[in-house]
């Protein structure tokens, strides 16, 4: 059964860098057509892509959040790291952690979610 | 990139059937998709995966009451014999494998 769960800041100031880290078990990132991903949702609204990493190290950006983005992948450890640069109060959200690559259809397995709020 | 345009609502008996229906944009009509569930307060899951041709596989544990079809640019999930556990939002999602991901806005289904 596979696994994900996010960690990371609950708070974070406007124009700082959001970091968060995503910890997975049950599959590899070494394996062929494997990706992870992140979505996110404000309250009460849509989900919202993110950003992917294949694992050959393939990425997916975002197009309107690319130059804000950045994901890395440490395959040995399971996880999947997410930056965001100049948070603003608009990226207050539940930020998903997400199984995903080629075959599937995004996500076919979700995390529990982490809420980030963007607040001075 | 591919738009999904989903009702924003609704509703079913218990007991009931119930199909909510996903429109991909023009020029898209062939892309597949899947279905996810959220809950209240929950995260997502994912339902299904679903073709134009209208076949679909569902993920583990997913009720047999969860079915999909297709008709042109139109994805639809039927739930039959609406439970109360149905109550959630459901969301329809594509893969554009040019940028990334994109979801429709959500259908809230109200089971009455």
């Amino acid at each position: 059964q596979f696994t994900l769960k996010e960690s990371g800041p609950t708070l974070v100031k406007p124009t700082q860098t959001l970091s968060l880290t995503c910890t997975f078990s049950g599959f590899s990132l070494s394996t062929s057509g494997v990706g992870v991903g992140w979505i996110r949702q404000p309250p009460g609204k849509a989900l919202e892509w993110l950003a992917l990493i294949y694992w050959d190290g393939g990425v997916r950006f975002s197009p309107s959040l690319k130059s804000r983005l950045t994901i890395t992948k440490d395959t040995a450890k399971n996880q999947v790291v997410l930056t965001m640069t100049k948070m603003g109060p608009v990226d207050t959200a539940t930020y998903y952690c997400a199984r995903g690559g080629l075959g599937s259809v995004g996500v076919d397995f979700w995390g529990q979610g982490t809420l980030v709020t963007v607040s001075s | 990139q591919p738009v999904l345009t989903q009702s924003s609502s609704a509703s079913a008996s218990l007991g009931s059937s119930v199909k909510l229906t996903c429109t991909l944009s023009s020029g898209h009509r062939t892309f597949v998709i899947a279905w996810h569930q959220q809950q209240p307060g929950k995260a997502p899951r994912y339902l299904m995966k679903l073709q134009n041709t209208g076949t679909y596989i569902k993920g583990t544990g997913v009720p047999d009451r969860f079915s999909g079809s297709s008709s042109g640019a139109d994805r639809y999930l039927t739930i039959s014999n609406v439970q109360s556990e149905d109550e959630a939002d459901y969301y329809c999602g594509t893969w554009d494998s040019n940028t990334i991901g994109v979801f429709g806005g959500g259908t809230k289904l109200t089971v009455l």
